[in-house]
C-alpha cells in the first residue's frame, strides 16, 4: 500500500494566485515527519518545509506553509502568490519511527504557474 | 543545514561499464541514503549507507550491482556496475544528522549508458 498518496500528477496555476498541492499518508506511527521537497528541471531536491507528528501548529516558511491535518492524515502544501520559478516537481515525504526514520516518497505533482 | 555535494554531475557511459560516484557530506551525518529517480519517476530508495559496514539494501537492489562504501561520516561511494541502457536515471545522496532534523539531497548526478 502507498505509504504516501499525491493524487494530482499536474496542476497550473496564474501567477501571484495561491495554490494548495495535496498530500496524504499512511502509518500507524505516533511519531513521524512530514516534508515537502521541490525539484525544478534541474533535477536538485530543495527542502521546502517540515512538520512533525507532535507538532501543534501548522509549519509555515515564507510562501509554504503546510495544512496539517492529523486526523485526517493529510499534509498539504500551500503556495501562496505563485511565482514562475515555482515550476518544478513537489514531493511529499514521510519519516515514521516505524520504518527506522528512512523517507518515504510520493509520486510527486508537476506545478506549472502560467504568467 | 548540511551541504551536501556530489561528483560527477553527469556522465555518458558506455554499457557493460561502471561508473562511482562520490558524496560528501560537509559535517557528520547520522544517516546516509543513495535514490535513483528514473525518468518522470519518483525517488526509489536504493539503499542505506551504513558507517564501517555493509550498507542495507532495498527489495530489487543488490550489493554486487550497486555496491556502496561509506568508510566515515561524512563520505560514501555508490558504484552502479556493469550497466545497462535501464541504469540511466539521476542518483541522489541524502543524509541527516539526527531523526528530528531535515532530511538534505545532494545536487545529484545524471548518468546516461548507451
Amino acid at each position: 500500500a502507498q505509504k504516501i498518496t499525491q493524487t494530482q500528477p499536474g496542476m497550473f496555476v496564474q501567477e501571484k494566485e495561491a495554490v494548495t498541492l495535496d498530500c496524504t499518508y499512511d502509518t500507524s506511527d505516533q511519531s513521524y515527519g512530514l516534508f515537502w521537497y521541490k525539484q525544478p528541471s534541474s533535477g536538485e531536491m530543495i527542502f521546502l518545509i517540515y512538520q512533525g507528528s507532535y507538532d501543534e501548529q501548522n509549519a509555515t516558511e515564507g510562501r509554504y506553509s503546510l495544512n496539517f491535518q492529523k486526523a485526517r492524515k493529510s499534509a498539504n502544501l500551500v503556495i501562496s502568490a505563485s511565482q514562475l520559478g515555482d515550476s518544478a516537481m513537489y514531493f511529499c515525504a514521510m519519516r515514521e519511527a516505524g520504518g527506522s526514520y528512512i523517507p518515504t516518497f510520493g509520486r510527486g505533482t508537476s506545478l506549472i504557474v502560467h504568467p | 543545514s548540511a551541504v551536501i555535494s556530489q561528483k560527477p554531475s553527469r556522465d555518458i557511459c558506455q554499457r557493460g561499464t561502471s561508473l562511482t560516484i562520490q558524496c560528501q557530506v560537509d559535517s557528520q551525518v547520522t544517516m546516509m541514503f543513495w535514490y535513483r529517480q528514473q525518468p518522470g519517476q519518483s525517488l526509489t530508495l536504493i539503499a542505506t549507507a551504513n558507517q564501517g559496514s555493509e550498507a542495507t539494501y532495498e527489495s530489487g537492489f543488490v550489493i554486487d550491482k550497486f555496491p556502496i562504501s561509506r568508510p566515515n561520516l561524512t563520505f560514501s561511494t555508490l558504484t552502479v556496475s556493469n550497466m545497462s541502457p535501464e541504469d540511466s536515471s539521476i542518483y541522489l545522496c541524502s543524509a541527516y544528522r539526527d531523526r528530528q532534523e531535515t532530511q538534505y539531497f545532494g545536487p545529484g548526478t545524471r548518468l546516461l549508458v548507451l
